[in-house]
């Protein structure tokens, strides 16, 4: 009965490698995230998708490619991966406010983290 | 462009004391404000949040906040902590697209 699940937990690779998080919410919400917390646990929105429409896309390098097949799931496949990818990986989910775009009022939950160790 | 700003790395405080977040805020319109707590090897949890009407705002785990319009501030509190409450602290600042930028996140110590 977890509300956004992650999978995996832990992933450890090797430079150069692909690799892919999966993330499911069960909460009905139509919006949904991925964020990047760094070693300083900074915390970084990298995209956003309503209702499988990506709305956010930051700064991301193109090796980074969500894909939403419906409103429960996110994933993030990463190409190539490089050193400076390690970090953990937060996947949220939200159901949107009044403001369009994909804003919303309302809080965010988030996964328990990926933690990505790129070697 | 939206920004929040929480000037303390860490906050040391003896259980049952005050304790108190601070965070300040830069917004273009009407904030919408955010208070997350983060546990160890854990996701983010959400406290309360600030979209409009009372300046006090309260939330879960007996924690609240308040709204300082003219200070820019949404200092968040709690009047008795508890070693429980050891953890990292985001404040966060919804943007006009509809993103939330945290800040950096306030460890907090509370020690028996």
């Amino acid at each position: 009965d977890t509300a956004v699940s992650q999978t995996p937990k832990y992933l450890v690779t090797q430079m150069g490698n692909d690799k892919s998080i999966k993330c499911e919410q069960n909460l009905g919400h139509d919006t949904m995230y991925w964020y990047k917390q760094d070693s300083k646990k900074f915390l970084k929105i990298m995209f956003s998708y309503n209702n499988k429409e990506l709305i956010i896309n930051e700064t991301v390098p193109n090796r980074f490619s969500p894909k939403s097949p419906d409103k429960a799931h996110l994933n993030l496949h990463i190409n190539s991966l490089e050193l400076g990818d390690s970090a953990v990986y937060f996947c949220a989910s939200s159901q949107a406010g009044l403001a369009g775009g994909g804003g919303t009022y309302n809080e965010q939950f988030f996964g328990p983290g990926t933690r990505l160790t790129v070697l | 462009a939206q920004s929040v700003a929480q000037p303390e790395d860490q906050v040391n405080v003896a259980e049952g004391n005050p304790l108190t977040v601070k965070c300040t805020y830069s917004v273009s319109g009407n904030p919408y404000l955010f208070w997350y707590v983060q546990y160890p090897n854990r996701g983010l949890q959400f406290l309360l949040k600030y979209i409009t009407g009372d300046n006090l705002v309260k939330g879960s785990y007996g924690f609240e906040a308040e709204f300082n319009k003219s200070q820019t501030s949404f200092h968040l509190k709690k009047p008795s902590a508890l070693v429980s409450d050891s953890a990292l602290y985001f404040c966060a600042v919804r943007d006009s697209w509809g993103k939330l930028q945290f800040g950096a996140g306030t460890q907090v110590v509370v020690t028996p």
